[in-house]
């Protein structure tokens, strides 16, 4: 079945690491977003890339980086300097057409910091 | 820029009540607008969107809503709602850039 693979499903990490989530698609879509879910704020952007080795920052981009070296991949980061990184996160894929098929949505990755 | 303002943060029904979620966006132009729900612990499920035609629109598990241009509005309804429907609710639109921007989220609660 066709889809986005998030992984892990929850993540620990220590004050001042940097950590890797995971993000697989086998949709064949061009175009793959990062938002961060925090209560009562929504989906906010992180960073999003419409093309392999192209990517450009959201809403949120700060303390946060990204590669796309293959089509199938985007993994996120988010570094030491991420201030409150404690939060869940979604990877989501569309085809180009947004307007009539939406996006596709990973099942997410919840962050703790410790 | 676009934003979307959903203005219910909260919403507990008991089962068989009927839903209205609001949804207010303020782009003026042409828009393409989407509901998104979240089942606890699964990823976000598109329920229904509008692209063009009929402004009232059908989704799935008994869901419809209704585009209002006049109003700026895309509230979601479903005429009775069921214990199945706990889950949090995402109102979408598509920005000048073709990217999706969401509102903060309706977390609705029912009693069964």
């Amino acid at each position: 079945d066709g889809g986005i693979t998030q992984s892990p499903k929850y993540l620990f990490r220590k004050e001042g690491q940097n950590v890797t989530l995971s993000c697989e698609q086998n949709l064949n879509h061009d175009a793959m977003y990062w938002y961060r879910q925090d209560p009562g704020q929504g989906l906010r952007l992180i960073y999003y890339s419409q093309i392999v080795n192209d990517f450009q920052k959201g809403d949120i981009a700060e303390g946060y980086s990204v590669s796309r070296e293959k089509k199938e991949s985007f993994p996120l980061t988010v570094t030491s300097a991420q201030k409150n990184p404690t939060a869940f996160y979604l990877c989501a894929s569309n085809s180009g057409d947004v307007r009539n098929y939406g996006y596709t949505f990973g099942s997410g990755t919840r962050l703790t910091v410790v | 820029a676009q934003s979307v303002s959903q203005h219910n943060h909260h919403v507990i029904l008991s089962e068989a009540a009927s839903l209205e979620l609001g949804c207010n966006y303020s782009y003026g132009g042409t828009v393409n607008l989407f509901w998104y729900v979240q089942y606890p612990g699964q990823h976000l499920q598109l329920l229904l969107k509008y692209f063009s035609g009929d402004p009232l629109v059908k989704g799935i598990k008994g869901f419809e809503a209704e585009f209002i241009k006049s109003k700026f509005s895309f509230n979601l309804r479903k005429p009775s709602v069921q214990w199945s429907d706990t889950a949090e609710y995402f109102c979408a639109v598509v920005n000048q850039g073709g990217k999706l921007i969401f509102g903060q989220g309706t977390e609705l609660s029912v009693k069964p």
